[in-house]
């Protein structure tokens, strides 16, 4: 069974690149036809599909946020990862790495990311 | 961007009662539909996909109908486990969810 767990700071800077890595286990990221996508969640609020990267390392991100995100793929060490550039407090989420480029069937825990001085 | 809204806002329920949430897309989507189940604390977990095909391991009481903008997700026979926030989103033109229907003990 896959497993997410996501990893990396959890304050950050405003201006600054929010950086978060999603390591996966139960499975090999580069097997299958899956996407690997983030979702984030401001605290007490909706979702929100950040962008996805497919096993090949294509990637697709939302209109809204693509010309501050990078989402890429690292098969060596099982990991896919997101960095978001000049973060405001308007970031300020949880961060979910997630299985699926339209559904998403698996969800790592979720972890708070605090855009602050 | 496809605007997706659900309703209502709050369901009260009644355990072994039934609910009936809705979500209505801006623009058709197809049958490109999909319903998650979050708790406090908790990542979502997927429940239906393609607007009706049930998640694997879901319970049968889940089921989801629908297509173009109108869309429906039915527990029947409500269980102490279901109340949580249900979402809808749609993946035919990027993905968008909705705002989420609560569904809390009446």
């Amino acid at each position: 069974q896959v497993q997410l767990q996501e990893s990396g700071p959890g304050l950050v800077m405003p201006s600054q690149t929010l950086s978060r890595t999603c390591t996966v286990s139960g499975g090999s990221i580069s097997s299958g036809s899956y996407y690997w996508s983030w979702i984030r969640q401001p605290t007490g609020k909706g979702l929100e599909w950040i962008g996805r990267v497919f096993t090949t390392g294509t990637t697709n991100y939302n209109p809204s946020l693509e010309s501050r995100v990078t989402i890429s793929l690292d098969t060596s060490k099982n990991q896919f990862s997101l960095k978001l550039s000049s973060v405001t407090a308007a970031d300020t989420a949880v961060y979910y790495c997630v299985r699926g480029g339209n559904w998403f069937d698996t969800w790592g825990q979720g972890t708070l990311v605090t855009v602050s001085s | 961007e496809i605007v997706m809204t659900q309703s209502p806002a709050t369901l009260s329920v009644s355990p072994g009662e039934s609910a009936t949430l809705s979500c209505r897309a801006s623009q058709s989507v197809s049958s490109n539909l999909a319903w998650y189940q979050q708790k406090p604390g908790q990542a979502p977990r997927l429940l239906i996909y393609s607007a009706s095909t049930r998640a694997a391991g879901i319970p049968a009481r889940f089921s989801g109908s629908g297509s173009g903008t109108e869309f429906t997700l039915t527990i029947s026979s409500l269980q102490s486990e279901d109340f949580a926030v249900y979402y809808c989103q749609q993946y035919n033109n990027w993905r968008t969810f909705g705002q989420g229907t609560k569904v809390e003990i009446k």
